[in-house]
C-alpha cells in the first residue's frame, strides 16, 4: 500500500520570504501523480500543485514549485514570496495512475502560519 | 463551473441515529470520490463512483455505511446507527478522467 510522510506538522515563515514544505512518499508502482493541496480553516481543500511521475522537469504554479526526486521518493513544496493568504493547512497525495480509480492517499498535513 | 456542493454542512445527531450526506458534483464530472478526515489527520478515502457504478470501498466502510450515485449525478452517504468514532468531517471530490479531484466544503458530522 502506498504511504505519504509529512515530517513538519508545522512551519512557519515570515511574509515575503521562502518557505519548503516537505513530503516523502512509498510506492511500489513506476507511474503515478503527486499533488499538494491546501486547506485554509473552515474552508475547502484546494489544488495547489500537481507533478505526474514520468515527467523529469518539477511543476510549476506561480510561487509554487516542487522539488520531485523520483529515486529519493521525495517531494517538497517551495512557496515563494509568502502571503498572508497562503496560512493554510498543506497536505501532500498520491494517487496512481492506472486503471480508473485514482483515489488519493494523502500524509497528516504541514501548518503553515504566514508572519505580518 | 458552479464547483462540488455538500448538505448540510453541518449535522449534529444523537448516537444511534441515522443520517445522510449528499453531494452533488461538477456537472461533467463522471468520477466521485468520498473521504472522512478527523482531527488532525489527512483525508482518508472511503468509496470511488465512476458513473452510477461504485467501484471500490474503503475497509473503512463498515457494514453501516452506505453510498450511492443514482443515474451517475448526485450522490448520497449515509451512516446508520451512528457511533461516537463517526464524528469526522465527510469530504466529496469529484473529476473527469485522470484530472485532479476538486473538493466541497465538506459535512461536519457530530455525535453527541
Amino acid at each position: 500500500a502506498q504511504t505519504v510522510t509529512q515530517s513538519q506538522p508545522e512551519m512557519s515563515v515570515q511574509e515575503a520570504e521562502t518557505v519548503t514544505l516537505s513530503c516523502t512518499y512509498d510506492t511500489s508502482e513506476s507511474d503515478y501523480y503527486l499533488f499538494w493541496y491546501k486547506q485554509p480553516p473552515s474552508r475547502q481543500m484546494i489544488l495547489v500543485i500537481r507533478q505526474e511521475a514520468y515527467k523529469q522537469q518539477n511543476a510549476t504554479e506561480n510561487r509554487f514549485s516542487v522539488n520531485f526526486q523520483k529515486a529519493a521518493k521525495s517531494f517538497s513544496l517551495k512557496i515563494s514570496d509568502s502571503q498572508l493568504g497562503d496560512a493554510a493547512m498543506y497536505f501532500c497525495a498520491y494517487s496512481g495512475s492506472g486503471g480508473s480509480n485514482y483515489k488519493l492517499t494523502f500524509g497528516k498535513g504541514t501548518l503553515l502560519t504566514v508572519n505580518p | 463551473d458552479t464547483g462540488v456542493s455538500q448538505d448540510p454542512r453541518h449535522k449534529i445527531t444523537k448516537r444511534g441515529q441515522n443520517v445522510t450526506f449528499r453531494c452533488d458534483p461538477i456537472s461533467e464530472h463522471n468520477r466521485l470520490y468520498w473521504y472522512r478526515q478527523t482531527l488532525g489527520q489527512g483525508p482518508e478515502f472511503l468509496t470511488y463512483f465512476q458513473n452510477e457504478a461504485q467501484l471500490e470501498k474503503s475497509r473503512l466502510l463498515s457494514d453501516r455505511f452506505s453510498a450511492e450515485r443514482p443515474k451517475g449525478s448526485f450522490s448520497t452517504l449515509e451512516i446508520q446507527r451512528t457511533e461516537q468514532g463517526d464524528s469526522a468531517m465527510y469530504l466529496c471530490a469529484s473529476s473527469w478522467g485522470d484530472q485532479p479531484q476538486h473538493f466541497g466544503d465538506g459535512t461536519r458530522l457530530s455525535i453527541l
